[in-house]
């Protein structure tokens, strides 16, 4: 198995709704990473996990919230979020996290914020 | 490198054609390099990379060509085909980087019969 699956593909929530986006791995990889992408823009780190820590974290709102509970899995919680949110999340991992390790991405949740 | 702008650039091409994307990263410290492809309704798909002790690579129909003088790369596709079709983005890892990827603007790649 190597992809990366994130769920939902997509998700329309109210601003004071609670939501999570999932991601899975199988390939036994242990650093995981979340991205937001807005139209027509690159890929933006938010988060990266090693061996279920979170090692970085991009000053994103505490709206965010990610979580890792076990190496195949990683959560974005979303709580009281703003239309501005709106955007692809990409979810990607990589064996470790040394810097040429290459990231494999998923297809991505397209949320919308209304 | 930071996007700018609404619109993406775009190459036009026409199929069998060679394609040349270009790309100027933003920091000199950066010793990983990589091009991605992105298609409709899918992630980042990595293509090809380079370290910045080489300035060549080949690879299947693609070429990534590093300049690091003026922090420029390039991407170049062989005999362009209808599934290159796509927004490319390169992307740099600063040395040290925790493998934190940071992409350039992107450009979109359109390939006509």
């Amino acid at each position: 198995d190597t992809e990366v699956t994130q769920t939902p593909k997509h998700l329309v929530m109210g601003m004071t709704n609670k939501k999570s986006l999932k991601c899975e791995q199988h390939m036994g990889h242990r650093a995981m990473y979340w991205y937001k992408q807005k139209a027509k823009k690159p890929p933006e780190l938010m988060f990266v996990y090693s061996y279920e820590k979170l090692s970085i974290n991009e000053s994103v709102p505490s709206r965010f919230s990610p979580e890792c509970p076990n190496s195949s899995l990683l959560n974005l919680h979303l709580h009281a979020l703003q239309p501005e949110d709106s955007a692809l999340y990409l979810c990607a991992s990589s064996h470790a996290l040394a810097g040429d390790n290459e990231q494999f991405f998923g297809p991505g949740t397209r949320l919308t914020v209304l | 490198g930071e996007s700018v702008g609404l619109h993406l650039p775009t190459l036009s091409v026409q199929e069998g054609d060679n394609s040349i994307i270009n790309c100027a990263y933003s920091n000199s410290a950066s010793d990983y390099f990589i091009w991605y492809k992105q298609e409709s309704g899918k992630g980042p798909q990595f293509i090809i990379d380079i370290r910045s002790n080489m300035d060549k690579r080949q690879g299947q129909r693609v070429t990534v060509l590093l300049n690091k003088t003026v922090k420029h790369l390039s991407l170049q596709i062989a005999a362009t085909q209808p599934g290159d079709s796509a927004v490319y983005f390169c992307a740099e890892i600063p040395s040290g980087g925790y493998n934190k990827l940071i992409f350039g603007a992107g450009t979109r790649l359109a390939v006509h019969p």
